[in-house]
């Protein structure tokens, strides 16, 4: 089931950091890659995503990076603030469904 | 405009009971999905809806599981009997077509079987 593998499980930023996420996909069918957003008690939110034929797309302080090749891809949070405070999942999903898989999840804190 | 609605959000039963969620989709949104969120892990889908057709099924444990989406708008999803397993948020998201991309998720229903 999984397909899409993301670390680190648990990340603690001091506030004004660089908050970096990575994950790994393994089906190079993919072609879409969204990164949700999800705080205690809510379902996850859309937060930003790419598709494969770009390297990098920001949206403010949130940038998603990447790597085609190595089937890789990663959400950096600049000037982290403690509102970014949750939990983040990367996810993937093919171009003829939404059929979205997950990874695990990374469990941002933002210290003051 | 509305968010996607979900009903009950918390529910505890005890083993082999049986229990309904159920959900309402963003007006408009034609494809409705049912993930399945463990605690510390991400949503796994169970079930997709396109109108009030099935897409994909097959990671619904069809021998407890059971969900329908009557006249392509509200879903329920069913589980009898559940087991200790089960215990999950239930996640009801939709999207405006079934590659929209854009998935809009629910608050969850949480259950806990005991």
């Amino acid at each position: 089931q999984q397909q899409v593998k993301q670390s680190p499980q648990s990340l603690i930023v001091q506030k004004g950091g660089i908050s970096i996420i990575n994950c790994a996909y393994e089906n190079t069918a993919f072609d879409y890659f969204p990164w949700y957003q999800q705080f205690p008690g809510k379902g996850p939110a859309l937060l930003i995503a790419i598709r494969p034929d770009v390297s990098e797309k920001k949206e403010g302080r949130f940038t998603i990076s990447f790597n085609k090749s190595a089937k890789q891809f990663s959400l950096h949070i600049m000037d982290s603030q403690p509102g970014d405070s949750a939990t983040y999942f990367c996810a993937a999903s093919y171009l003829n469904n939404n059929d979205m898989r997950f990874g695990a999840g990374t469990r941002l804190t933002v210290k003051p | 405009e509305a968010g996607v609605a979900q009903s009950p959000r918390y529910k505890i039963i005890e083993k082999r009971q049986s229990v309904a969620f159920w959900c309402n989709p963003i007006s408009g949104h034609a494809t409705l999905y049912w993930y399945q969120q463990i605690l510390g892990q991400g949503p796994k889908l169970l079930i997709q809806f396109q109108n009030n057709g099935v897409v994909d099924d097959s990671q619904l444990p069809k021998d407890r599981f059971s969900a329908e989406r009557l006249k392509g708008v509200d879903s329920t999803l069913k589980i009898q009997p559940a087991k200790l397993e089960d215990s999950a948020v239930y996640l009801c998201a939709s999207s405006l077509v079934q590659t929209g991309y854009t998935i809009y998720f629910g608050e969850g229903s949480w259950l806990t079987v005991v």
